[in-house]
């Protein structure tokens, strides 16, 4: 256990919906970052956070947003969905925001668009 | 861009035999993260190498760092089935901040 938290596990969903995916970062972390898995794809990183601030942006669509609140949970944001956006959605936790800092996964979520 | 790639995509061994995946880049890396994600799991941190040349070893993992800080390798000697899953390297780009992961070398260990 890796002491990130992500709600929900499983999401089903029609296409043009919105949905909202949360993390809770570890105890002590002040970066969250999103990522998407695909099979086709691989590990897509999407955008990360920093004490509440926007830090680095990836591959993140216009219809995808983000962000992290006071308390440092993160939430995503995914609209006008898509069936390609069907994929596992991980959220990561660091101490800082440096690029040394190692990455502790959630379990994911599994969006599937139908 | 920044182009990262993770050779081979996919590896199919017999326990026993050894295992080698590799990262490489178009341009010179800050540092590089290896990751492992079990099928079904997430990725979880293997291991960090910053310096130019840098080996690190882990039991049967044995990480190396190339001299020019463009490419990176992950040997596993002696493969058993619990070493099934996918690596991934996580090389950062410096100042953009931008992590770029290669697709990952799924292993695969007949018993």
């Amino acid at each position: 256990d890796s002491g990130v938290t992500q709600t929900p596990k499983h999401l089903i969903t029609a296409t043009g919906q919105r949905v909202t995916l949360r993390c809770s970062p570890r105890s002590g972390d002040l970066s969250v970052y999103w990522y998407q898995q695909s099979l086709d794809q691989g590990l897509q990183f999407l955008i990360q956070y920093y004490n509440g601030e926007e830090r680095a942006k990836g591959n993140i669509l216009e219809r995808f947003s983000a962000q992290q609140f006071p308390d440092l949970h993160s939430e995503l944001n995914l609209s006008s969905l898509e069936l390609g956006d069907s994929a596992l959605y991980f959220c990561a936790s660091s101490v800082l925001s440096g690029i040394t800092d190692t990455q502790y996964f959630g379990p994911g979520t599994r969006l599937t668009v139908l | 861009g920044q182009q990262v790639m993770q050779i081979p995509q996919y590896q199919h061994v017999q326990e026993g035999e050894d295992f080698t995946t590799y990262c490489n880049s178009s341009t010179t890396l800050s540092n590089i993260q290896w990751y492992k994600q079990r099928p079904g799991g997430h990725p979880v941190f293997l291991i960090q190498l910053v310096k130019s040349g840098e080996v690190k070893k882990q039991k049967r993992l044995t990480f190396q760092f190339g001299e020019a800080k463009k490419n990176s390798s992950l040997h596993i000697t002696a493969t058993q089935t619990t070493d099934v899953g996918t690596y991934f390297c996580a090389p950062y780009a410096g100042n953009n901040r931008k992590l770029i992961w290669g697709l990952g070398t799924s292993l695969a260990v007949n018993p």
